[in-house]
C-alpha cells in the first residue's frame, strides 16, 4: 500500500515550458487535491477533484489545468510555466466530503527559471 | 473568506520544555479540525484530528490539542518536547458545509518549532 505517489520529485524548468506533475492514490478515496507550499504562506489549493469525473477550482487556479484521469490518477499541468509557480507541489487525496482526513504524497520541488 | 491564523511563525524551546501553539479559525459553523506535520524534506503527516465529542484530543507522539468552541481556537501541546519534534506545523480546518466546500482544508501559514539538544 503505497499511499500516494507523485513523480517527479524534482524538476527545473525555463519560463514557458510545459510539462505535468503526476499523482496517484491506492486508498480508494474519491477526493483528490492539489496544493501548493510557499515558505512562509502555508499550503494553498490549486485544484480538487471531489470525485471521478469532477474537478474545480481551488485559491489558486491560475496557469494550471488538471485532469482526473481515473478515480486512482489526478495530473497537474503547466502549460506555460512562469517563475512565479516555482514551488513545493503536494498532491493529497481524502476520505470523504464531511469528515475528510486528507493524506499527502511526498512532493514535486519544481523551479521555473 | 474562511482563514486560519497560526500565532507563531518560528518558536524555539529547549529539550523538555513544553509546547504550545496557537491556532485560530474564523467560521462560525460546524468544523474539523486538523495539525499536521511536516519534517524537514518530507510531506504533510496528520498529528491529530478533532471531528466532534471530546474537546481534548490526543495524537501521536505525545501530541494533544483542545478545541475550544467559544474561542474558536484549536492549540496543540506537549508537555516535554524533544529534538525530534523540529518540524513545521500546521493547522487546518474543514469548515463543514461552508460554501459547498467538499472537504476542502484551509490551512494556517504554519509554525516552525526548533529544538535545541
Amino acid at each position: 500500500n503505497a499511499g500516494v505517489t507523485q513523480t517527479p520529485k524534482f524538476q527545473v524548468l525555463k519560463t514557458g515550458q510545459s510539462m505535468t506533475l503526476q499523482c496517484a492514490q491506492d486508498m480508494n478515496h474519491n477526493s483528490m487535491y492539489w496544493y501548493r507550499q510557499d515558505p512562509g504562506m502555508g499550503l494553498r489549493l490549486i485544484y480538487y477533484s471531489a470525485s471521478e469525473g469532477t474537478t474545480d477550482k481551488g485559491e489558486v487556479p491560475n496557469g494550471y489545468n488538471v485532469s482526473r484521469l481515473n478515480k486512482r490518477e489526478f495530473s497537474l499541468r503547466l502549460e506555460s510555466a512562469a517563475p512565479s509557480q516555482t514551488s513545493v507541489y503536494f498532491c493529497a487525496s481524502g476520505t470523504g466530503v464531511y469528515y475528510n482526513e486528507q493524506f499527502f504524497g511526498p512532493g514535486t520541488r519544481l523551479t521555473v527559471l | 473568506a474562511q482563514s486560519v491564523s497560526q500565532h507563531n511563525h518560528h518558536v524555539i524551546l529547549s529539550e523538555a520544555a513544553s509546547l504550545e501553539l496557537g491556532c485560530n479559525y474564523s467560521y462560525g459553523g460546524t468544523v474539523n479540525l486538523f495539525w499536521y506535520v511536516q519534517y524537514p524534506g518530507q510531506h504533510l503527516q496528520l498529528l491529530l484530528k478533532y471531528f466532534s465529542g471530546d474537546p481534548l484530543v490526543k495524537g501521536i507522539k505525545g501530541f494533544e490539542a483542545e478545541f475550544i468552541k467559544s474561542k474558536f481556537s484549536f492549540n496543540l501541546r506537549k508537555p516535554s518536547v524533544q529534538w525530534s519534534d523540529t518540524a513545521e506545523y500546521f493547522c487546518a480546518v474543514n469548515a463543514r458545509g461552508y460554501g459547498g466546500s467538499q472537504g476542502n482544508l484551509i490551512f494556517g501559514k504554519g509554525t516552525k518549532l526548533s529544538v535545541k539538544p
